[in-house]
């Protein structure tokens, strides 16, 4: 069954800090990934998409980026953090032909 | 024109009623259609998925599709406080078959 491991739950960092989350996925192979973000009381804003090693579309113009390394990596990065940078993140995963599955978030305070 | 809509809400329904969740969508290329279940603080959960025009059935819960009126909907019969939560619709679609996500209808289930 496909498992979608993200870490840390929780992060607290300084404005002007990096950031750096990982996700990986166990389970599938060639997955479509997605970093999504919520602000507080707020819906998914899409992030980045990513259907393959090395390819990464952007859906929002800001100071985070993300790469994917390996087929079942994707990372998100960031080299100075703004306080607007807040909120819970999401890794998702789809198969070909299956539904979007979601890892467990990292909720990042920025301070 | 954004690509999935949703009514923020909140919806309130008292405990017993059917609660009607709507969802239009953009792409009319579009073939798979999702709706999923947030709790505050938690990832989101698929809750229900539909490809074809018509009524699905699961449980208490009901999706319906309608690709000529590019709209989608989720119906719960007899809400539980425990069903208050924030419902997400999404829509695969486009050149890459990426998921997207509406805003999220939040739902409250009045004991």
């Amino acid at each position: 069954s496909q498992t979608i491991h993200q870490w840390p739950a929780t992060l607290v960092q300084p404005v002007g800090s990096p950031l750096s989350l990982e996700c990986t996925v166990e389970g599938t192979s060639n997955p479509n990934l997605y970093w999504y973000r919520q602000a507080a009381g707020r819906g998914l804003q899409l992030l980045f998409y990513s259907v393959g090693i090395g390819q990464i579309s952007s859906e929002v113009p800001q100071n985070l980026s993300a790469s994917r390394p390996q087929d079942r990596q994707f990372i998100l990065s960031s080299k100075k953090l703004l306080l607007s940078d807040s909120g819970f993140y999401l890794c998702a995963l789809d198969g070909q032909s299956t539904e979007a599955f979601f890892g467990q978030g990292t909720r990042l305070t920025v301070v | 024109q954004k690509e999935v809509e949703q009514n923020s809400g909140p919806l309130s329904v008292p405990e017993g009623a059917i609660a009607s969740l709507n969802c239009t969508y953009s792409d009319r290329g579009s073939q798979s259609f999702f709706w999923y279940r947030q709790y505050s603080g938690k990832s989101p959960e698929l809750i229900m998925s539909i490809y074809s025009n018509g009524d699905k059935e699961d449980g208490r819960f009901t999706a319906q599709l309608n690709k000529a009126s590019q709209y989608v909907s989720l119906l719960i019969r007899d809400s539980q406080p425990s069903d208050s939560a924030t419902y997400l619709c999404a829509v695969r679609g486009g050149g890459y078959q990426k998921v997207t996500f509406g805003i999220g209808t939040k739902l409250q289930v009045i004991p």
